[in-house]
């Protein structure tokens, strides 16, 4: 079974700072989503990486599949981006199962 | 509008009488799915199916079934539920075999 780490757990910033949200996983992987929720419990699909970058706005997520590890960066923070971010992944090519992290509590500052 | 739509949003129960929550689509999608979302332990996947009467068990299913007989309907059915089901669901949809679109979620309480 995959082990998937995130950290950190909690992470205060002031808003304009750079964000990094860290998740390694253990054993080799399909896919790795990441998924933004909202202090309401609202769940949205941010990205779907198996290699490489993905850009959307602010959002920058990347994938070191050798280092099996991904990043989730935030660039220029704003309050509202204040949310838990949940990072999962598939293992195995033939099956759709999937195992996520504890997530990353982040609250931007005015 | 996309949408999946979860119901009863709100359900408190007793142990031992079934129940069903229900998930339904509006985009079409082959891949839906349910998860259960506990403090200190995250999101954990119950089922998914890739298609009409193709499901597969995810990480927790012990105590669930789920039945895809029609694409845009995936129900999750509690036959004898008990208090360590009381939890947060979440139902999702999606395209190429992942989640992209997530209900509001089912705050469940079981007695």
């Amino acid at each position: 079974k995959n082990e998937v780490e995130q950290s950190p757990q909690n992470l205060t910033a002031q808003e304009g700072e750079f964000i990094t949200i860290n998740c390694s996983y253990s054993v080799g992987i399909s896919a790795l989503h990441w998924l933004q929720q909202h202090p309401g419990g609202g769940i949205v699909s941010l990205f779907m990486l198996s290699s490489g970058k993905k850009k959307h706005g602010r959002l920058i997520a990347t994938i070191n599949i050798q280092e099996k590890h991904s990043s989730l960066h935030i660039t220029a923070s704003h309050p509202r981006d204040s949310a838990v971010y949940i990072c999962a992944v598939r293992t195995g090519a033939g099956s759709y199962q999937l195992t996520f992290g504890k997530g990353t509590k982040l609250s931007v500052i005015p | 509008e996309a949408q999946v739509t979860q119901n009863p949003r709100y359900l408190i129960t007793v142990t031992g009488k079934k129940l069903t929550v229900t998930c339904s689509q509006n985009m079409n999608h082959e891949y839906m799915s349910w998860y259960r979302q506990d403090p200190g332990l995250g999101l954990r996947q119950i089922y998914y199916s890739m298609n009409v009467e193709v499901t597969d068990k995810g990480d927790v299913p012990e105590g669930y079934k789920v039945s895809r007989k029609e694409k845009r309907n995936f129900p999750l059915i509690l036959e004898s539920p008990s208090p360590n089901q009381t939890s947060l669901y979440f139902c999702a949809s999606g395209v190429n075999n992942q989640p992209q679109h997530f209900g509001d979620g089912t705050r469940l309480s079981i007695l």
